[in-house]
């Protein structure tokens, strides 16, 4: 099955901006998601199809993909960014399709 | 404004059965696929099952298949889950997920707040 590789964590100080990485095979070819999950809340899309935002996500939030790696890019990132992030991809070639990456947990310093 | 409600959640020891329910409120429920996403405390997500709009396809994790079963009533405009033979790593909170996009790219874009499932003796 399709695996989905995310570091664990990353740091960034407020005002500077972070990238997270979702690696996999080929990932270029695949269509991405993201999505941002804080303490005791559920996730929330804040990236599809690589690079679309949905409504109500601030453009601060953006995505790119290529080759075998997948990013989320959080500019100007504040302290409310604080939170785990998830890729996503959907291997409709599969027979359980839905595949998740490890997360991610963004620190602001 | 798209509701996702679970309820069904609790206790059970392992072997036994529960049945999730999810209620879905301000969309056109019956057009859309649906899932179920589950996290264990402190881990990340995990895809369990999918279900076409009008409940003639399933799919399912591994680790779940054949012990689970999706299942959905359009009149009611709801999202079920049948887990039997729980085992102790079921524990999770089990979210009840909108899917979105096409049937080659899927992806979640209303989550309900999740009800959780502890199997222990």
């Amino acid at each position: 099955s399709y695996v989905l590789t995310q570091p664990p964590s990353v740091s960034v100080a407020p005002g500077q901006t972070a990238r997270i990485t979702c690696g996999g095979n080929n990932i270029g070819s695949k269509s991405v998601h993201w999505y941002q999950q804080k303490p005791g809340q559920a996730p929330v899309l804040v990236v599809y199809d690589d690079s679309d935002r949905p409504s109500g996500i601030p453009e601060r939030f953006s995505g790119s993909n290529s080759g075998n790696t997948a990013t989320l890019t959080i500019s100007r990132v504040e302290a409310g960014d604080e939170a785990d992030y998830y890729c996503q991809v959907w291997d409709s070639s599969s027979d359980h399709p839905g595949v998740f990456g490890g997360g991610t947990k963004l620190t602001v310093l | 404004e798209v509701q996702l409600v679970e309820s069904g959640g609790g206790l059970v020891q392992p072997g036994g059965s529960l049945r999730l329910s999810c209620a879905a409120s301000g969309f056109t429920f019956s057009s859309y696929w649906m899932h179920w996403v589950r996290q264990a405390p402190g881990k990340g997500l995990v895809w369990v099952s999918r279900i076409n709009s009008d409940g003639s396809s399933t799919s399912y994790a591994d680790s779940v298949k054949g012990r689970f079963t999706i299942s959905r009533d359009n009149a009611k405009n709801t999202l079920y889950l049948q887990m039997n033979s729980l085992r102790a790593e079921d524990t999770a909170v089990y979210y009840c997920v909108k899917s979105a996009g096409r049937t080659t790219v899927v992806y979640f874009d209303y989550w309900g707040q999740g009800t959780l499932v502890t199997v222990s003796s």
